[in-house]
């Protein structure tokens, strides 16, 4: 199974200011397509998760442009250009390469 | 708008069975792949099992073999999973969600979860 290390476990971000948030795969997710399947889910206090990030960096629709994915084969990046109160929450990312989809352990974001 | 809206959770005695149900809504679902994910609180999120359009590619976690049965009603609307020999660690909430294109299994919607919990 792909390993999916999310790094750090937790963020405590004052608003207006940056944040981001690092996943590391134990193998490429690149596939014979030319994709790299690598996803960003939210999940907010009391809800199920939402898709932020598909394919290393393409925003799902309605996903604000303060949200940005980069990264390749085995390192990527989930950045948020200016922490707002809306995005406290687990951030997880996730690998669709190959079954089973693996995701990683979550970070916490909170606000100061 | 797309909706998902699973059901046929509940408390289940270890070695039970359970169904669950995820009505789907606002999209064209014969069209969809469909996947289950479940939150633990020990493990996180995990992925159970998926399944293609038409009812083919079929694939399950390795702790689904054999004790869980992914299938859909195209007529219905409505994705299922069939669980059994259920033990404490199935004990989650269960996600469906709609794969974000033929070919992919990651889901791009999810429902809201129905809670499952196996205790005796």
């Amino acid at each position: 199974d792909i390993v999916m290390t999310q790094t750090p476990l937790s963020l405590s971000v004052t608003p207006g200011q940056p944040a981001s948030i690092s996943c590391k795969s134990s193998q490429s997710l690149l596939h014979s397509d030319g994709k790299t399947h690598l996803y960003w889910y939210l999940q907010k206090p009391g809800q199920s998760p939402h898709l932020l990030i598909y394919e290393v960096s393409k925003r799902f629709s309605g996903v604000p442009d303060r949200f940005s994915g980069s990264g390749s084969g085995t390192y990527f990046t989930l950045k948020v250009s200016r922490v707002e109160a809306e995005d406290v929450g687990v951030y997880y990312c996730m690998q669709s390469l190959q079954f089973p989809l693996t995701f990683g352990g979550g970070t916490k974001v909170e606000i100061k | 708008e797309v909706q998902l809206l699973e059901s046929g959770g509940g408390l289940v005695q270890p070695g039970g069975s359970l169904r669950l149900s995820c009505a789907a809504s606002g999209f064209t679902f014969r069209n969809s792949a469909m996947t289950w994910v479940r939150q633990t609180s020990g493990k996180g999120l995990e992925w159970v099992s998926r399944i293609g359009d038409n009812g083919d590619v079929i694939a399950y976690a390795e702790f689904a073999k054999g004790r869980f049965t992914i299938s859909r009603d195209n007529s219905k609307n409505t994705l299922y999973l069939q669980m059994n020999s259920l033990t404490a660690e199935d004990t989650a909430i269960y996600y469906c969600g709609r794969a974000i294109s033929r070919g992919v299994t990651a889901p791009d919607s999810w429902g809201q979860g129905t809670l499952v919990t196996v205790s005796s």
